[in-house]
């Protein structure tokens, strides 16, 4: 059981240049999350997924995308990146039974330049 | 719109002295209360939730926290610190009702334990 597993664990970019983040989890868990966190803003929600074809925007989505084509994987991509997305990236995941308890990833330290 | 006020940005105790991290929310209807920690260069763990009961939460790594509903507030307490508890701390709260499951996340306590 590995929980939330993330890739990778640190990118640099150049402005412009798109990527993908991957977030996976194999507790069959339908809430999926993605995060940023900046230091004294600490996390800000990007998007978030109730389930498999299902994503919607939280509070800073501008520049992201995401996909929900399976229960166990949620992407975050990066269309044309900016200095501004220099941050850690945190995916989640949690049920959507009973106690709404994250489970976070170790997290992807990106950094453009 | 809900919302989660950690007050203190950092906290320095001593290695043995007590803890205490506060944690206030507002919020319509008493939401799910949660106290999570990140260790340097890692993601966040939960610490310990309250859903409802007693409102004295027993949580991992000898960490506790008291619910008080006419102060909107869920302080996390430790009677003695250890270095290795050096960390940020997020307090969280999540809707019991209403068809949303998104979290409300604080923007942390930073602790510092002085040896």
């Amino acid at each position: 059981n590995a929980g939330v597993t993330q890739t990778p664990k640190f990118q640099v970019l150049k402005t412009g240049q798109s990527m993908t983040l991957q977030c996976a989890q194999d507790m069959n868990h339908e809430y999926m999350s993605w995060y940023r966190q900046d230091p004294g803003m600490g996390l800000r929600l990007i998007h978030y997924s109730v389930g498999a074809g299902i994503t919607d925007q939280g509070e800073v989505p501008n520049g992201y995308n995401v996909s929900r084509s399976t229960t166990e994987d949620f992407p975050l991509r990066l269309l044309s990146a900016a200095p501004s997305q220099t941050s850690v990236y945190f995916c989640a995941s949690s049920p959507l039974a009973g106690t709404y308890e994250q489970y976070f990833g170790p997290g992807t330290r990106l950094t453009v330049t | 719109a809900q919302s989660v006020t950690q007050p203190d940005i950092h906290i320095t105790v001593s290695e043995g002295a007590s803890l205490e991290l506060r944690c206030n929310y507002s919020y319509g209807a008493t939401p799910y209360l949660f106290w999570y920690v990140q260790s340097p260069g890692q993601g966040l763990q939960l610490l310990l939730k309250y859903f409802s009961g007693d409102t004295l939460v027993q949580g991992i790594k000898g960490f506790e926290a008291e619910f008080k509903r006419s102060q909107s507030s869920f302080n996390l307490r430790k009677p003695s610190v250890h270095w290795s508890d050096a960390a940020e701390y997020f307090c969280a709260v999540a809707p019991r009702s209403g068809g949303s499951y998104i979290p409300t996340f604080g923007r942390g306590t930073s602790l510092i334990v002085h040896p």
